[in-house]
C-alpha cells in the first residue's frame, strides 16, 4: 500500500543466520511484486519478484513467498551476510496501473558479524 | 545491461533557484519513466510518470508546475524542480521501465536547498 512515511523497522540478525523480511500490502487487484535493496545513497536494486499465480519463488539466497489470502509478502535471506545489510523495500503493481509501482514501508536489516 | 544513470548525483543550490535532474537509460529505450521521491529514511514516493513524446501524468499532491518533467527522447527525462526551497530537500530518484517491462532505478540525486 501506499507509505505513509514511518521510521523504517529493524531486523538485526547474526551473521549467518536466516533473515525473514516481511511487507502486508493493501491492493487486492496488485498481481506483480518484487523486493528491493537500498543501500544508504544509492537507488534501489532489484532482487527477486513474483507474479500472483505464485506462492513461492527461489532465487540465489532469496526465497519471495506471497499469500494472497492475507495479502503477505516475505523475503528469506538465507546465510544473511554482512553485504546484505541494507533497507529491503517491497513494491507491488498491478497489470493494469500503467507500471506504477507502490512501495511498502521498507525495513532495516543489520547484520552483526 | 539495463543501466539507467542519473546526473548530477548531488546538488546543493540556493532558495529560489531552478535545478534540473537528468534521467538516461544507457543501454535501452524506454517510452515510460518514473520519478520518486525519498526522505530520510523513509520509502519511495511515486511523484510522476514521464511519457516520451507526451504530459507527465502527476500524482495526487505534486505540483506539476513545481516539479516539470520532460521526457523528450526514449533514452532521457529530466525533472526540474523551480524556486527551490529548503522543504524541497531530497533524494530524487528515477526509473525506467525497461526489458521484460521491468523497472531499472538511478542512483539517485542528492538535493540541497540552503
Amino acid at each position: 500500500g501506499e507509505s505513509v512515511g514511518l521510521h523504517l523497522p529493524t531486523l538485526s540478525v547474526q551473521e549467518g543466520d536466516n533473515s525473514i523480511i516481511n511487507c502486508a500490502y493493501s491492493n487486492s487487484a496488485s498481481d506483480y511484486f518484487i523486493w528491493y535493496k537500498q543501500e544508504s545513497g544509492k537507488g534501489p536494486q532489484f532482487i527477486i519478484d513474483i507474479r500472483s499465480n505464485m506462492d513461492k519463488r527461489q532465487g540465489q539466497r532469496v526465497t519471495v513467498l506471497l499469500n494472497k489470502t492475507v495479502k503477505h509478502l516475505s523475503l528469506q535471506i538465507a546465510a544473511t551476510q554482512p553485504g546484505d545489510s541494507a533497507v529491503y523495500f517491497c513494491a507491488e503493481t498491478s497489470s493494469g496501473n500503467t507500471g506504477k509501482l507502490i512501495f511498502g514501508q521498507g525495513t532495516t536489516l543489520q547484520v552483526k558479524p | 545491461g539495463a543501466v539507467v544513470s542519473q546526473h548530477p548525483s548531488r546538488v546543493i543550490c540556493k532558495s529560489g533557484t531552478s535545478v534540473k535532474i537528468e534521467c538516461r537509460s544507457l543501454d535501452f529505450q524506454a517510452t515510460t519513466m518514473f520519478w520518486y521521491r525519498q526522505f530520510p529514511k523513509q520509502s519511495l514516493m511515486l511523484m510522476a510518470t514521464s511519457n516520451e513524446g507526451s504530459k507527465a501524468t502527476y500524482e495526487q499532491g505534486v505540483e506539476k508546475d513545481k516539479f516539470l518533467i520532460n521526457h523528450a527522447s526514449l533514452t532521457l527525462s529530466t525533472l526540474t524542480v523551480t524556486s527551490a526551497h529548503p522543504e524541497d530537500s531530497s533524494f530524487y530518484i528515477c526509473s525506467a521501465r525497461g526489458p521484460g517491462n521491468t523497472q531499472y532505478f538511478g542512483p539517485g540525486t542528492r538535493l540541497t536547498v540552503l
